[in-house]
C-alpha cells in the first residue's frame, strides 16, 4: 500500500533555532517527492521538489534531502523565524498512472 | 495575477442540501483538481480534470460531482450534503500531470454540514 508517514506530528522550537522534519514513504514506483508549506487558513505552497536522482535541494533557509534507497526524506529549516510557523507536508508521486500521496503533515510552532 | 481562486471561503449546510464550489484559475493550466483535507489526514483527491470537458474520479469521489465546461473553471457539486462531508476543500491546478509539475492551490473552502 502506498503510504507517506511524517514525524513528528507537531514541534515547538524557539526563534533562531534549527529543526528537521522527517518523511518516510512506501510509494512505488517512485517519481518525485515534494515538500509543501501550508500556513493556517491557506492552501499549500511548494517549497522543493526532488526526483530519484537528486539527494538534496535548497530553497533559502529550507533544505530537503532524499534517500531513495531507504525511502526517506527530511526537511531542514535553518535559523527559524516566526513566519515559519505552519504545517509542512511531504508529498510523493508515483511514476506512471495518476497517483500522488500526501502526508498528514508536521505542525511547526516557532516561538519568540 | 490571482492564481487559483475558490468561492465561497466558508459555508454551513444542512444535511440534504446541495451546493456548488467554484474554482477559477488564470494560469491557463490544463490540469485541475479538487481535494479534501481532514484533521490528521493528508489531502485526498476527490476528482480531477486533464482538460476542458474532461473529468475523472480520484480517491474519494462518492457524493461529489464535477464539471469543467471552461478551461479556467472547475466546479465541485454536492447534491445531498452529509455530515461526513464536513471538511476543508482545496482546488488546485497545474501545467501538466499531478506531481510532475508544481501544483498551485486555492485558499480553501471550509464546509460544515449540520
Amino acid at each position: 500500500k502506498n503510504q507517506v508517514e511524517q514525524s513528528p506530528q507537531s514541534l515547538i522550537i524557539l526563534e533562531g533555532k534549527n529543526c528537521t522534519l522527517q518523511c518516510n514513504y512506501t510509494v512505488s514506483p517512485f517519481s518525485n517527492l515534494r515538500w509543501y508549506k501550508q500556513d493556517t487558513g491557506r492552501g499549500p505552497v511548494s517549497l522543493t521538489i526532488m526526483t530519484f536522482s537528486e539527494n538534496t535541494k535548497s530553497n533559502g533557509r529550507y533544505t530537503a534531502t532524499l534517500d531513495a534507497d531507504t525511502k526517506q526524506s527530511s526537511l531542514h529549516i535553518t535559523a527559524s523565524q516566526l513566519s515559519d510557523s505552519a504545517s509542512y507536508i511531504c508529498v510523493v508521486s508515483a511514476a506512471g498512472g495518476f497517483k500522488t500521496i500526501f502526508g498528514a503533515g508536521t505542525r511547526l510552532f516557532v516561538k519568540a | 495575477n490571482a492564481g487559483v481562486t475558490q468561492t465561497p471561503k466558508f459555508r454551513v449546510l444542512k444535511t440534504g442540501q446541495s451546493m456548488t464550489l467554484l474554482c477559477a484559475q488564470d494560469m491557463n493550466h490544463e490540469y485541475m483538481y479538487w481535494y479534501r483535507q481532514d484533521p490528521g489526514m493528508g489531502l485526498r483527491l476527490i476528482h480531477y480534470s486533464v482538460g476542458e470537458g474532461t473529468t475523472a474520479k480520484g480517491e474519494v469521489p462518492d457524493g461529489y460531482n464535477v464539471s469543467r465546461l471552461k478551461k479556467q473553471n472547475f466546479l465541485l457539486g454536492l447534491e445531498s450534503a452529509a455530515p461526513s462531508q464536513t471538511s476543508v476543500y482545496f482546488c488546485a491546478s497545474s501545467y501538466s500531470r499531478e506531481g510532475h509539475t508544481e501544483a498551485f492551490f486555492g485558499q480553501g473552502t471550509r464546509l460544515t454540514v449540520v
